[in-house]
């Protein structure tokens, strides 16, 4: 039983597409998250849902934009892929904000050409 | 401005011995502690957390001890393991912004 899965695990596209990466949790959790790993592996928080809403919107350029149909779902979309976006994107999950542990899914490395 | 940081990026120790990571912080605002554990092509995974009112956890084989005047956790492993290697991930929060600041990580290898 995968607790938080992300799909796809690899994504490799051409600068100036759109792609999207989506996330589930199966833990009845109300908070879901994006993380970014760049490649000097700062781990940084990108967005996060409580209960379907934003609450944790970092300065992200408005190219990504999360959606969260409902509180297992928490999908990324990026527009105009730009040679920069190339990273790991972890979803994560808590059962509320802090004072709780995450849990991170496997990750999705996005490499853009 | 990195206000979680791990200045070590990696450390090696013998099977058996103590395993010490070291993470320091900035913000004395900060009131929630975590350490993570990550395994190449794997999300972190949680191992244990402590909050600003204690300075010490403890959970099995890892210990967590904080000290606030000198803005610094630390998070020992004893007896270190083979399957303990991997990178260290420690995360701060403030109570009531909702997000984790994540160090850099410390890549912990233990020699058999």
């Amino acid at each position: 039983d995968t607790a938080v899965s992300q799909t796809p695990k690899y994504l490799v596209t051409q600068m100036g597409n759109d792609k999207s990466i989506k996330c589930e949790q199966n833990l009845g959790h109300d908070t879901m998250y994006w993380y970014k790993q760049d490649s000097k592996k700062f781990l940084k928080i990108m967005f996060s849902y409580n209960n379907k809403e934003l609450i944790i919107n970092e300065t992200v350029p408005n190219r990504f934009s999360p959606k969260s149909p409902d509180k297992a779902h928490l999908n990324l979309h990026i527009n105009s892929l730009e040679l920069g976006d190339s990273a790991v994107y972890f979803c994560a999950s808590s059962q509320d904000t802090i004072g709780y542990e995450q849990f991170f899914g496997p990750g999705t490395r996005l490499t853009v050409l | 401005d990195q206000q979680v940081k791990q200045n070590s990026p990696s450390l090696s120790v013998q099977e058996g011995r103590i395993s010490i990571l070291n993470c320091d912080y900035t913000n004395s605002m900060f009131d929630y502690f975590l350490w993570y554990k990550k395994y190449p092509a794997e999300g972190p995974t949680f191992l244990i957390s402590i909050s600003s009112i204690k300075d010490k956890n403890e959970d099995g084989r890892f210990t967590v001890f904080l000290n606030k005047s000198a803005k610094h956790l630390s998070l020992h492993i004893v007896p270190s393991q083979p399957g303990d290697s991997a990178v260290y991930f420690c995360a701060a929060s403030v109570s009531g912004t909702y997000k984790y600041i994540f160090g850099t990580g410390t890549r912990l290898k233990v020699l058999a």
